[in-house]
């Protein structure tokens, strides 16, 4: 079955850039999705098909996808940024949906 | 604006069935090419995807579980619900109900999840 890893966590100072990482065999050939989860609180998507913004995400995300790597980019960090962020793709050998584990991003 | 609500009891024994419901508001589960599924998360095993159901009737689940999952809709109540049998502490989780455009589609809106507990 198709595996997406994702560092566990990532520090960053605000104001500087984070980029979250998800890795995966050939995973510039399939579209990946992002999620943002605060604390107690259901995930909110936040980047889909690699790199499209869902109305009311500020343009400060970004997203990257090709090769073995995509990439969520989160500019200028603010402290409202600390949060998990997932991946997520579509696994059509096994018909499933894939998450990766997830990193916590901590804002200095 | 859609949004989902879950419901159902907080606590399961094992080895019972675990049902839970998704309300739908703000629009209707037959109105648009839509899949409406569920998706649980635990400390244990991160976000797992379940199954889903398209608004036509047709299902689709984790090869994992499928031979324990049951999705089906209610259009007269616009919900959906969840049927799992057999749990067991591993089933432990909150689980969301969301929506999404097609296979391979983003998950979007999410309910605000509900916890479940196992345990005798």
């Amino acid at each position: 079955s198709y595996v997406v890893t994702q560092p566990p966590s990532l520090s960053v100072g605000p104001g500087q850039t984070a980029r979250i990482t998800c890795g995966g065999n050939n995973i510039g050939r399939k579209s990946v999705h992002w999620y943002q989860q605060k604390p107690g609180q259901a995930p909110v998507l936040v980047m889909f098909d690699d790199d499209d913004r869902p109305s009311g995400i500020p343009d400060r995300f970004s997203g990257s996808n090709s090769g073995n790597t995509a990439t969520l980019t989160i500019s200028r960090v603010v402290a409202g940024d600390e949060a998990d962020y997932f991946c997520q793709v579509w696994d059509g050998d096994d018909d499933r949906h894939v998450f990766g584990g997830g990193t916590t991003v901590s804002v200095l | 604006q859609l949004q989902l609500r879950e419901s159902g009891p907080a606590l399961v024994k094992p080895s019972e069935t675990l049902s839970l419901t998704c309300t739908v508001s703000g629009g209707s589960i037959t109105n648009g090419t839509y899949y409406w599924g569920w998706i649980r998360q635990s400390p244990e095993k991160g976000l797992e995807w379940i199954g889903s159901i398209y608004y036509n009737g047709n299902t689709y689940y984790d090869p994992s579980l499928k031979s324990r999952v049951t999705i089906n809709l209610d259009t007269s109540k616009n919900q959906f619900s969840l049927i799992l049998h057999s749990v067991t502490a591993a089933d432990a989780a909150v689980y969301y109900c969301e929506r999404h455009r097609s296979v391979g589609k983003p998950f979007d809106p999410w309910g605000q999840g509900t916890r479940v507990t196992v345990s005798s």
